[in-house]
């Protein structure tokens, strides 16, 4: 079963900066990686799938990279909206479903 | 569009049963693989099930919920259920349904808002 861990726990950052949220798989994964951003008390959104490709109406300041076991998902500016908690999934090795623990980006 | 909406949760004693539904319209419902997580407060995300396409006929469960919970789905109602019994305190959680990708990788491009489930004596 693949283990996903995602650092930091919790990410301060001021509108306008950039964040780096970073994923790791326990075992390879190859690009079989998606993002989710949840908002407080809102359903989750899928914002990248296949590590680097945006989902439908994903704004252009998402991005993600990476392959095998480590990831990251960055967000080049980010906006009032932005400040949500984000989960990694992978997808190459199911069941089960494997999501990260989550990293909470918060206002500075 | 895409639009599914959860039903059915509510507050359940341990031991008790519960039967979620999931509603889903704006897409053809019976060609695409469906899911169901669950979220307990202040926690992160849990797959607990999916089911294939109405043509196919198979399912999975997370060894949390197997021989507990029941995934199924009706095509003619374009609706997605999961059968919870023996239900436990640890099943407290916001529930969520979530439509496979089209391309049938398995990351999920299109959830509901959730319904919670309380079980609590």
């Amino acid at each position: 079963e693949i283990v996903m861990t995602q650092s930091p726990a919790t990410l301060s950052v001021s509108p306008g900066e950039r964040a780096t949220l970073s994923c790791r798989a326990s075992q390879s994964v190859g690009v079989n990686l998606a993002w989710y951003q949840q908002a407080p008390g809102q359903a989750p959104r899928l914002l990248i799938y296949r590590a680097s490709a945006r989902a439908t109406g994903i704004p252009s300041r998402f991005s993600g990279s990476g392959s095998g076991t480590e990831f990251t998902l960055t967000i080049s500016s980010l906006q009032s909206e932005d400040f949500a908690v984000y989960y990694c999934q992978q997808y190459n090795n199911w069941p089960p479903v494997a999501f990260g623990g989550g990293t909470k980006v918060e206002i500075k | 569009q895409v639009q599914l909406v959860e039903s059915g949760g509510g507050l359940v004693k341990p031991g008790g049963s519960l039967r979620l539904s999931c509603a889903a319209s704006g897409f053809t419902f019976s060609d695409f693989y469906m899911s169901w997580f669950r979220q307990a407060p202040g926690k992160g995300l849990e797959w607990i099930s999916y089911i294939s396409s109405s043509d196919l006929s198979y399912s999975n469960y997370a060894d949390s919920v197997k021989g507990r919970f029941t995934i199924s789905r009706d095509s003619t109602q374009k609706s997605l259920y999961l059968q919870m019994n023996s239900l436990r305190h640890e099943d407290t959680a916001v529930y969520y349904c979530a439509t496979v990708s089209a391309d049938g990788a398995f990351y999920f491009d299109n959830w509901g808002q959730g319904t919670l489930v309380t079980v609590s004596s």
